[in-house]
């Protein structure tokens, strides 16, 4: 069956720091993949899309790379500040089908 | 622009009873989709419009649920009866264009069925 899956555990970090959020899928084939940010009880907000032909996109401090062989992205934080502690949601879209979202994983920057 | 609107921001009601959550799209926006959220299941899509027309409908839990969208502005969710197992966030969102464009999600209507 079809999962994706991210990190269900919490990553603590110092500021300043860089955070990396993994996101791993299995039995897609997606045409691209989106990154999204949540905060306590608001909903979530487009950060980046990367194609499956694409190898990494930027965007200010926050860097995606995309790996089909492996079926894995990577979202990362350079230069973390408290303001960025949030859940963070990976989701896929294949042809033909919807967006299907990851459980997300919290990140906290501590000062 | 406002963004999506959702209303009511909170609902609380008990076991048996009709529950109707609403949103706005962004003007201009032709896809709109309804989202629900829980720790154990995450956000799960229930179904999209395009055009004020329902494409996708798989992901509606049961015939329970209904959602509508009468014009380009305005779309309900409805839930009847309600139970205490669809006490959920619900996300209204919306898109461009395209169904893979970036989405712009809704505040959410928190849902306790009690």
């Amino acid at each position: 069956s079809q999962k994706i899956e991210q990190n269900s555990e919490a990553l603590n970090i110092q500021e300043g720091k860089t955070a990396t959020l993994t996101c791993n899928y299995t039995n897609y084939s997606p045409a691209y993949l989106q990154w999204y940010r949540q905060d306590p009880g608001r909903g979530p907000v487009f950060l980046l899309l990367i194609r499956e032909n694409e190898k990494e996109k930027r965007k200010e401090r926050l860097k995606v790379t995309f790996d089909t062989t492996l079926k894995q992205s990577l979202f990362h934080i350079t230069a973390s500040q408290p303001a960025d502690s949030a859940t963070y949601l990976c989701a896929l879209y294949a042809a033909g089908n919807k967006l299907t979202f990851g459980g997300g994983t919290r990140v906290l920057v501590k000062p | 622009d406002a963004g999506v609107i959702q209303s009511p921001r909170h609902e609380v009601t008990e076991m048996g009873q009709e529950v109707t959550l609403r949103c706005k799209p962004i003007s201009g926006h032709d896809y709109l989709f309804w989202y629900r959220q829980t720790m154990m299941r995450g956000l799960e899509l229930l179904i999209y419009f395009n055009n004020n027309v329902p494409i996708d409908d798989s992901g509606m839990p049961e015939d329970r649920f209904s959602a509508k969208m009468p014009n380009a502005s305005f779309s309900t969710l409805k839930i009847q009866p309600s139970e205490p197992r669809d006490s959920a966030v619900y996300f209204c969102a919306s898109s461009p264009n395209r169904a893979d464009n970036e989405q712009f999600f809704g505040p959410g209507t928190r849902l306790t069925v009690l």
